[in-house]
C-alpha cells in the first residue's frame, strides 16, 4: 500500500534555531516528492519539488534531500524564524497512476 | 489570476442540512479534488475530476457528491450533513500527468455541523 510517513508529529524550536523534519514513503513507482508549507487557517503552498535523480534542493533557508534507494526525505530550515511557524507536508506523486499520497505532515513552532 | 478561489470560508450547518461547497480556478487546470482535513490528520481525498464530465471517489466519499460540468468549476455538495462531516475543507487543482503534480490550494472552508 502507498504510504507516506512523517515524523515527529509536532515541534517546537527557538527563534534562530536549525531542525530538520523527515518523510519516508512506500510509494512505488515513485515520480516525484514535494513539501509543501500549510500556514494556520491557509491552503499548503509548494515549497520544492524533487526528483528520482536529485539528492539536494534548495529554496532559500529550506533545503530538501532525498534518497530514492531508501526512500526516504528531508526537510531542513536554517536559522529559523517566527515566520516558519506552520505544518509541512510531504507528499509523493505515484507514476503509473498520476496520483499523490500526501503526509501527515509535521506541526512547527518557531518561539522567541 | 486569482488561482483557486473557495466559497464560503467559514459556514455553521444544523445536522439534516445540505449545502455547496463552491469552488473555481482560472488556471486551466484538468484535475480538480477536494479534501477534507481534520486536527491530527492529514489531508484525505474526498472526490477528483480529472476533467470536465468526469469524476470519482476518493478516500472518503460518503455523504458527499460533487460533479464538473466545466472545466473552471468543481462544486462539493453535502447531502444531510452530520457532526462528523466538520471539519475544513481544501479544493485544489493542478495540471495532469507526471510532469505536473503542483497543487494549488483554495483558502479552505471550516465547517462546523451542530
Amino acid at each position: 500500500k502507498n504510504q507516506v510517513e512523517q515524523s515527529p508529529q509536532s515541534l517546537i524550536i527557538l527563534e534562530g534555531k536549525n531542525c530538520t523534519l523527515q518523510c519516508n514513503y512506500t510509494v512505488s513507482p515513485f515520480s516525484n516528492l514535494r513539501w509543501y508549507k500549510q500556514d494556520t487557517g491557509r491552503g499548503p503552498v509548494s515549497l520544492t519539488i524533487m526528483t528520482f535523480s536529485e539528492n539536494t534542493k534548495s529554496n532559500g533557508r529550506y533545503t530538501a534531500t532525498l534518497d530514492a534507494d531508501t526512500k526516504q526525505s528531508s526537510l531542513h530550515i536554517t536559522a529559523s524564524q517566527l515566520s516558519d511557524s506552520a505544518s509541512y507536508i510531504c507528499v509523493v506523486s505515484e507514476a503509473s497512476y498520476d496520483k499523490v499520497i500526501f503526509g501527515p505532515g509535521t506541526s512547527l513552532s518557531v518561539i522567541p | 489570476n486569482a488561482g483557486v478561489t473557495q466559497t464560503p470560508k467559514f459556514q455553521v450547518l444544523k445536522t439534516g442540512q445540505s449545502m455547496t461547497l463552491q469552488c473555481a480556478q482560472d488556471m486551466n487546470h484538468e484535475y480538480m479534488s477536494w479534501y477534507r482535513q481534520d486536527p491530527g490528520m492529514g489531508l484525505r481525498l474526498i472526490h477528483y475530476s480529472v476533467g470536465a464530465g468526469i469524476t470519482d471517489q476518493g478516500e472518503v466519499p460518503n455523504g458527499y457528491n460533487v460533479s464538473r460540468s466545466t472545466t473552471e468549476d468543481f462544486p462539493l455538495r453535502l447531502l444531510s450533513a452530520a457532526p462528523s462531516q466538520t471539519s475544513v475543507y481544501f479544493c485544489a487543482s493542478r495540471g495532469t500527468g507526471v510532469l505536473n503534480t503542483e497543487a494549488f490550494f483554495g483558502q479552505g472552508t471550516r465547517l462546523t455541523v451542530v
